[in-house]
């Protein structure tokens, strides 16, 4: 079985301040990570994954995450917060099962960018 | 253009009533999928279909049945609608799960919030 952890409901930061969000996973063989941001009454876009290669992967809005696999974990970070960046975060899984893959979500954090 | 778009953005009903909602992406991808995000924001996949092809049917009440008549369309149809049953239903694409498309992203719908009166 898979699963993926987001270990904080909520993340408060001041803007400028860095900010972090922590995703943890297990799963079975290699995974395939993803964070997705949700803003409010919108669907989840796509932010950025980790397939293979460099642990620090780069995404969009100036979001980062860094693949960790003793710790089993891919935290998404970003050097400077802004208001904007407020809004639901997931991390994302996918594994090998059968030959397909299926994406399981984490439970979503909610970051808070205080001006 | 918009990449998956869903109708009705919004939908209010009576308990016991048939409702669907219809889903299209205009990305050219394989494999769609239905998740429901429930009050706290927690989202369970439903289904997914890979070239109108059933490949993923997690633990849903057959009173909800996915149909895709076609790769770039994908509809859910809900019968006999239940108060639990209120929720945000996003529709999402991907190229193929599987082989070397199964790491790529989804794309999600802005979804269609449904509320069981």
């Amino acid at each position: 079985a898979q699963s993926v952890a987001q270990p904080e409901d909520q993340v408060n930061v001041a803007e400028g301040n860095p900010l972090t969000v922590k995703c943890t996973y297990s799963v079975s063989g290699n995974p395939y990570l993803f964070w997705y941001v949700q803003y409010p009454n919108r669907g989840l876009q796509f932010l950025l994954k980790y397939i293979t290669g460099d642990n620090l992967v780069k995404g969009s809005y100036g979001f980062e995450a860094e693949f960790n696999k003793s710790q089993t974990s891919f935290h998404l970070k970003k050097p400077s917060a802004l208001v904007s960046d407020s809004a639901l975060y997931f991390c994302a899984v996918r594994y090998a099962t059968g030959g397909s893959y299926i994406p399981t979500f984490g439970r979503g954090t909610s970051l808070i960018v205080h001006p | 253009d918009t990449a998956v778009s869903q109708t009705p953005k919004y939908l209010v009903t009576q308990m016991g009533n048939d409702k669907s909602i219809k889903c299209e992406q205009n990305l050219g991808h394989d494999t769609m999928y239905w998740y429901k995000q429930d009050s706290k924001k927690f989202l369970k996949i439903m289904f997914s279909y890979n070239n109108k092809e059933l490949i993923i049917n997690e633990t849903v009440p057959n009173r909800f049945s996915p149909k895709s008549p076609d790769k770039a369309h994908l509809n859910l149809h809900i019968n006999s609608l239940e108060l639990g049953d209120s929720a945000v239903y996003f529709c999402a694409s991907s190229q193929s799960v599987w082989g070397t498309g199964s790491y790529n992203e989804q794309f999600f719908g802005p979804g269609t919030r449904l509320t069981v009166l």
